[in-house]
């Protein structure tokens, strides 16, 4: 069956250091993933993209790593700050046919101060 | 950037009665946008994809009946939930797809607080 799965429910982290969260799937062959911040009660807000022939990709703070062959995907938020305690999502895009996006179950970051 | 507009944020209902919620496009055309349901605590479940002038595509368990979805323009798509009951209540979020670009940016809505009294 096809799952994706992401580390832990909840992940506690120091500030300033790098918060990593790990996101694998199975029985997927996504074009792109993606992944999104959600702070509680909000709408996900997009944060980064990475094509299936891109090994990295980075914004800032942040670094996403995409391994087809592990079928994972290392999310990476450097200099960690309070401001960047939410839930992230990993989700699945099978543009090309397939319109869909799916997500994974989110990983809840608490940076402590 | 890309704004994807939901209206209303929170609506109570009663038991019986149907609550229709918006989503818009701001500054892009969408001609692909998502219906979410979301629980506590929990990751978004996709309940359907809108294809603007045509139907719905429903997720398997998602009575089509029951939330109806309409994709009349390229900038609207509308989620009504028909003959409400209290475990309808929930959080709704929908999303579009921005065809500019790479054309596989999704944005979201900011969702909608459904209550069902």
């Amino acid at each position: 069956s096809q799952k994706i799965e992401q580390n832990s429910e909840a992940l506690n982290i120091q500030e300033g250091k790098t918060a990593t969260l790990t996101c694998n799937y199975t029985n997927y062959s996504p074009a792109y993933l993606q992944w999104y911040r959600q702070d509680p009660g909000r709408g996900p807000v997009f944060l980064l993209l990475i094509r299936e022939n891109e090994k990295e990709k980075r914004k800032e703070r942040l670094k996403v790593t995409f391994d087809t062959t592990l079928k994972q995907s290392l999310f990476h938020i450097t200099a960690s700050q309070p401001a960047d305690s939410a839930t992230y999502l990993c989700a699945l895009d099978m543009t090309g046919g397939y319109q869909k996006v799916t997500f994974g179950t989110g990983t809840k970051l608490q940076v402590i101060p | 950037g890309a704004v994807v507009s939901q209206h209303p944020s929170w609506v109570i209902c009663k038991s019986g009665t149907s609550v229709k919620i918006e989503c818009r496009s701001l500054d892009f055309q969408a001609t692909t946008m998502f219906w979410y349901r979301q629980f506590p605590k929990q990751s978004l479940m996709l309940m359907a994809t809108s294809n603007e002038g045509s139907k719905a595509t429903y997720e398997q368990g998602v009575e089509k009946d029951k939330f109806l979805i309409n994709h009349a323009s390229l900038t609207l798509s509308t989620l009504t939930v028909t003959s409400a009951h209290p475990e309808d209540s929930s959080f709704y979020i929908c999303s579009a797809r921005d065809p500019k670009g790479t054309g596989n940016t999704i944005y979201f809505g900011e969702g909608s607080w459904l209550t069902v009294v």
